[in-house]
């Protein structure tokens, strides 16, 4: 059965910093990968999708990659931002069909 | 080309009321997915459905729940005497195809609060 960790649960940085953000799944055969990103009481903002034959994705300052064998992705923000506060979710489409998630990373960036 | 749409958007409900959610999916799309975030918790599958099917329904709670996509119209997800656990966002996405590598589109999401 499909498992997705995030770590860590919270993360707080000053502004300007670059930040790394993990995802882990246990079972290596995916479709693909994707990041999202959800403010508080609001909807789901997809960052980036990542097929299982990529290793990585960028859009402006954010670069997720994704290592299939070890079950590992990353998403790498450059110069962190205050309004880039929020809850950084990673999900993934194993052999089924359905999106397995993570529990998210609480991501606080202090002005 | 319009996205996923869900409405209402914010849903409020007694205890023992019903409560009806719907899911337009982009233009094309005839597969629809619906996901349950409960508070401070991640997003769990609910359901899969294509037109008049329901494919995969192994996420919905055994009562009160149910699911349809019918051949004209929006997917609704209709929850029957709604319970104060049943509070949550509750996500609907959509995709051109199931299997495979395909991208699910989402919906803003219907807030439901039983009061």
């Amino acid at each position: 059965k499909q498992e997705v960790t995030q770590i860590p649960a919270a993360l707080s940085v000053p502004e300007g910093e670059n930040l790394v953000l993990n995802c882990s799944f246990t079972d290596s055969a995916i479709y693909n990968l994707q990041w999202f990103r959800q403010d508080p009481g609001k909807g789901l903002t997809s960052l980036l999708l990542i097929q299982s034959s990529q290793r990585e994705q960028t859009s402006g300052r954010l670069n997720a990659s994704l290592d299939k064998s070890s079950g590992r992705s990353t998403l790498y923000i450059a110069a962190s931002q205050p309004g880039d506060s929020a809850t950084y979710l990673c999900a993934v489409k194993d052999s089924n069909y359905q999106l397995i998630w993570g529990a998210g990373t609480k991501l606080i960036i202090k002005p | 080309n319009a996205g996923v749409m869900q409405n209402p958007r914010h849903l409020v409900r007694r205890r023992g009321q019903e409560a009806r959610l719907r899911c337009s999916p982009m233009k094309g799309h005839s597969h629809v997915y619906w996901y349950r975030q409960l508070p401070e918790e991640g997003l769990k599958f609910m359901v899969y459905l294509q037109k008049e099917n329901i494919i995969d329904e192994s996420g919905m709670p055994k009562e009160r729940f149910s699911a349809e996509f019918p051949k004209e119209g929006p997917s609704i997800l209709r929850i029957q005497q709604v319970v104060r656990g049943d509070s949550a966002a509750y996500f609907c996405a959509s995709s051109p195809q199931g299997q495979g590598v395909h991208e699910q589109y989402f919906g803003p999401g219907t807030r439901l609060t039983v009061t």
